[in-house]
C-alpha cells in the first residue's frame, strides 16, 4: 500500500486556482492515483483518477510526473462550495485514506 | 450514473441491540463493495471488502463476528452491527466498484450515522 502525504489544510479565495500536492514515494507499478472530495457527514465523491502524465475532466486536472512519486490536483477558479476535505489515494487492490487536506475557500 | 444509496441515513439504537445498514448500487452491478467507518474529525477507515457470493475480507482489528457483512447480490450489501455499544457510534460509509480491482473508481454512498445510547 502506498502511503500518501498531503498538507493538512489550505486556504484560498473565490476565483483562485488551487493546487494540492500529494506525496506517494512508495507507489507501486499497478497503483492508480485517485482524488476524492468529502463534505461533512457525506460520503466521498470521486473527482479524478490517473496513472501518469496529465488527466483533465470537467472539474479538475491531475498532474503526475514521470516518477509518479507525487501528484497534484488542480482546481480551477474555486468557489465557496469547494470548501471540503480532499483525499489523495494511491492503490490498486486496497484503498487507504490518509488524513486528507481541508480546503477552506473564503469570499 | 454510478449511484450508491445507503439506508438508513441515520439510526439511533439502544446498547445491546443489532442494527442493519443496507448499501445498494442503483444503476450498476457492483462486483466488490467496501465498508468504511469514520469517526468525527478523522479519516475513513476501511473495515472490510466483500465480493458478491463470497465471504467478506476484514481488515486487521475489525471483529468479523460483530460486524456481519453480507453481499448477496451484485447490487446489495448489508452491514449488521451486532450487540451495538456506544463505542460503535460512528459514521458508516459503503462504496461499490464495478470490478474486483481499484483501477475502476469506487463510488461511495451517502453514509449512515449510527448512534448507540
Amino acid at each position: 500500500l502506498a502511503k500518501t502525504t498531503q498538507p493538512i489544510s489550505m486556504d484560498s479565495y473565490e476565483g483562485q486556482e488551487v493546487n494540492i500536492t500529494c506525496s506517494h514515494n512508495n507507489i507501486a507499478t499497478n497503483d492508480y492515483i485517485t482524488w476524492y472530495q468529502q463534505f461533512p457527514s457525506q460520503g466521498p465523491r470521486f473527482i479524478i483518477q490517473g496513472y501518469k502524465t496529465k488527466v483533465t475532466n470537467e472539474v479538475a486536472s491531475l498532474f503526475i510526473p514521470a516518477d509518479r512519486k507525487s501528484s497534484t490536483l488542480s482546481l480551477p477558479r474555486v468557489s465557496l462550495s469547494d470548501t471540503a476535505v480532499y483525499y489523495c489515494l494511491a492503490g490498486y487492490s486496497t484503498l487507504t485514506f490518509g488524513k486528507g487536506t481541508m480546503l477552506l475557500v473564503s469570499p | 450514473g454510478a449511484v450508491v444509496s445507503q439506508h438508513p441515513s441515520w439510526v439511533i439504537c439502544k446498547s445491546g441491540t443489532s442494527v442493519k445498514i443496507e448499501c445498494r448500487s442503483l444503476d450498476f452491478q457492483a462486483t466488490t463493495m467496501f465498508w468504511y467507518r469514520q469517526f468525527p474529525k478523522q479519516s475513513l477507515m476501511l473495515m472490510a471488502t466483500s465480493n458478491e457470493g463470497s465471504k467478506a475480507t476484514y481488515e486487521q482489528g475489525v471483529e468479523k463476528d460483530k460486524f456481519l457483512i453480507n453481499h448477496a447480490s451484485l447490487t446489495l450489501s448489508t452491514l449488521t452491527v451486532t450487540s451495538a455499544h456506544p463505542e460503535d457510534s460512528s459514521f458508516y460509509i459503503c462504496s461499490a466498484s464495478m470490478t474486483s480491482g481499484f483501477t475502476d473508481t469506487q463510488y461511495f454512498g451517502p453514509g449512515t450515522r449510527l448512534t448507540v445510547l
